[in-house]
């Protein structure tokens, strides 16, 4: 079945470092792919999304592209904040319209 | 507003004890979801309905229920709590008439202790 792989934390990265969160899936056909973020006691929020292979999403400052060839959907930041502190969750859209596949997610913290 | 809203937003009980989470959405979407949240494991799907009258389990149903009362409504149910379903539950809404209907909108959580 369908499933995402990603990296685990936590990450710890000083202001203005580059990010990278990796992540890979199985799937069959082809799925969106998404990044949820959850800040402190709140719940996810949409951080982008992609719905074919060689789409790049971006917000924020954040980027990720959906990869077929390597099955891959990595989020990037050129220069994280303190406020970029949270987790994040790689999610891939289920068979047939069915809910979400979420990673178990990575939490980062930045630093000043 | 909130578009999607959880009550109650802490709860703590005891093993044995039904309790009920509820959700409510302003949105108009018409698929629901409940997820429950543990520390590593990330979010695992209980149940999920696309309409009032479609209910379907997720990945851990057992020991869940859920009832959609309206479009608006889907409340989830522990019939009888025990302490390993302590967790932080999340109630997420999509809309299956938009062009990106996969997008998920999540409620703020309910923190549950079962003692």
């Amino acid at each position: 079945g369908n499933s995402v792989t990603q990296m685990e934390g936590p990450v710890t990265l000083s202001e203005e470092a580059f990010l990278t969160i990796n992540c890979t899936y199985t799937a069959t056909g082809y799925p969106s792919l998404f990044w949820y973020v959850q800040y402190p006691g709140e719940g996810l929020q949409l951080l982008l999304k992609a719905t074919k292979a060689d789409d790049k999403g971006s917000n924020k400052g954040f980027e990720a592209t959906y990869r077929k060839e390597t099955t891959s959907f990595h989020l990037e930041k050129g220069s994280v904040q303190v406020s970029d502190s949270a987790v994040y969750f790689c999610a891939l859209g289920g068979q047939a319209g069915t809910a979400l596949i979420f990673g178990k997610g990575t939490t980062l913290s930045v630093s000043s | 507003d909130a578009d999607v809203t959880q009550t109650p937003r802490n709860r703590i009980t005891k093993t044995g004890k039904r309790i009920m989470l509820e959700c409510s959405q302003t949105k108009g979407h018409d698929r629901m979801y409940w997820y429950r949240q543990d520390p590593g494991l990330g979010l695992r799907l209980i149940y999920y309905s696309f309409d009032v009258k479609d209910i379907n389990k997720g990945e851990i149903s057992d020991g869940y229920s859920v009832s959609r009362q309206a479009q608006a409504k889907f409340s989830l149910s522990l019939e009888s709590a025990i302490p390993n379903q302590t967790a932080l539950y999340f109630c997420a809404t999509s809309d299956f008439n938009s062009g990106s209907q996969e997008t998920q909108y999540f409620g703020p959580g309910t923190r549950l202790l079962v003692l």
